[in-house]
């Protein structure tokens, strides 16, 4: 089974800290996403990640950065955190896909960092 | 952006109830997926259907799929207690040349034993 692993589950910072959030697949896939889930907004795409090295704005970037130095590895960055990025961060991985679109194949997500800024 | 829509947004049932949710969505897609999230957890794959496909089975669960209403539907067959959760569609989008998956705001499904 593909493992999606979050550094962790729960999360309190202080405003204006630079915090990490660690995401490792073991599956070897190409793809990998971060997303952030709110109440009543449902999941936003924040960070894509097709291939090493290689990162794609989603539709909420403001804010974060990423980095994907190796494969199994995507970290989200909250460069300065403030209280509206008090949420449940989700990353997810995918195998490229073999045909057609590269998102065409299921994601698996880890059990998410349920964030909070203080 | 693209985005899938739920409907209904909560939905309430008895157990061995069959329990219905709808996606729509707004422009073409390649495929549509629908997932559950147990409360607190990360989301889980249920089914992928392609936009040439029509119909799908997986053990309970039944996805049906129109492209000219640009819809789907989640069927849950004799609902149990366990099945209560959060469901979500995805549907995948380009964005900038880039291909991502975009979830709708979910429809939360209890089911009551």
């Amino acid at each position: 089974d593909v493992k999606v692993t979050q550094s962790s589950r729960y999360l309190v910072k202080r405003t204006g800290e630079k915090v990490f959030l660690e995401c490792v697949q073991d599956m070897d896939h190409e793809n990998m996403f971060w997303y952030r889930q709110d109440p009543g907004l449902g999941l936003r795409l924040i960070y894509f990640s097709y291939d090493v090295k290689m990162k794609e704005k989603g539709d909420i970037p403001e804010g974060y950065s990423v980095s994907r130095e190796k494969k199994e590895r995507f970290s989200l960055i909250l460069e300065s955190a403030s209280t509206n990025q008090t949420s449940m961060y989700l990353c997810a991985s995918s195998p490229v896909g073999i045909i057609g679109p590269r998102v065409n194949s299921p994601l698996h997500f880890g059990n998410g960092t349920r964030l909070t800024v203080t | 952006s693209q985005q899938g829509e739920e409907d209904p947004q909560a939905l309430s049932i008895q157990e061995g109830e069959n329990a219905t949710m709808n996606c729509s969505y707004k422009t073409s897609i390649n495929n549509l997926q629908w997932y559950r999230q147990n409360s607190g957890r990360g989301l889980v794959h249920l089914i992928l259907i392609r936009s040439n496909e029509r119909e799908k089975h997986s053990g309970r669960l039944r996805v049906t799929l129109d492209t000219s209403k640009k819809s789907s539907s989640l069927l849950i067959t004799a609902s149990r207690a366990a099945d209560t959760a959060s469901y979500f569609c995805a549907t995948d989008a380009t964005q900038g040349g880039s291909e991502k998956l975009v979830f709708g705001k979910g429809t939360k499904l209890t089911v009551n034993p």
